[in-house]
């Protein structure tokens, strides 16, 4: 298994604000991704970051909005830029372990009002 | 591109009875295959997995599920459901070095 740590675990946020996400995990791990589940939804991948280089951005997800750092193998940022009530959202960092397992921290709830 | 299917949004089931949770998924590559169990306001659990073999997988908390290539699903099982089963489940499916795709969930109400 793997132990991830989220901060903050929720946020209150104002629009126009933005707000960084950090993810630490407990070993060295190459791939990391970061999901969004809004309410009431399932989840969905923004982004793969891989350490050393760009973070790869899914379909509908811009690195100008969700800018991700990745300075090394056990730390990720995601920051959610100039917010809005529609990115109320629980944020997901989570790593691939062992057989192609993803395990996952426990979210990091965001209110925006 | 992959993606997954599960056929119901939600499914009421007493205490003490069988369950099935349905799940197709649709890719042109071998896939490894997830259910994941979010328990209210919780984080998200790994129940089970497919990546070869034996295609009926055993999970925790005496869930199960088997692997049909031909009609591409993973549905999941539990013989006896109790109250605690309470929660949202998702079938999941990864290609090689991706992330994982979700289905949509499936909320599980236990009726006692």
């Amino acid at each position: 298994s793997a132990v991830i740590s989220q901060k903050p675990s929720r946020d209150i946020c104002q629009r126009g604000t933005s707000l960084t996400i950090q993810c630490q995990v407990d070993s060295q791990v190459t791939m990391m991704f970061w999901y969004r589940q809004q309410p009431g939804q399932s989840l969905t991948l923004i982004a793969t970051a891989n350490q050393g280089s760009e973070a790869t951005y899914e379909s509908g997800f811009v690195i100008d909005k969700f800018p991700i750092s990745r300075p090394n193998l056990t730390f990720s940022t995601l920051t959610v830029s100039n917010m809005s009530p529609e990115d109320s959202s629980i944020y997901l960092c989570s790593v691939v372990r062992g057989t192609g397992e993803l395990f996952f921290g426990e979210g990091s709830r965001l209110t925006v009002l | 591109a992959q993606s997954v299917t599960q056929l119901d949004s939600q499914v009421p089931v007493f205490e003490e009875a069988p369950v099935e949770l349905r799940c197709n998924y649709s890719s042109s590559v071998s896939v490894y295959l997830f259910w994941y169990v979010q328990y209210p306001n919780q984080g998200l659990q790994l129940l089970l997995k497919y990546l070869s073999g034996s295609t009926l997988v055993k999970g925790i908390n005496g869930f199960e599920a088997e692997f049909n290539k031909s009609q591409t699903s993973f549905h999941l099982r539990k013989p006896s459901v109790h109250i605690s089963d309470t929660a949202e489940y998702f079938c999941a499916v990864r290609e090689s070095a991706d992330g994982l795709t979700f289905g949509k969930g499936t909320h599980l109400i236990i009726q006692p």
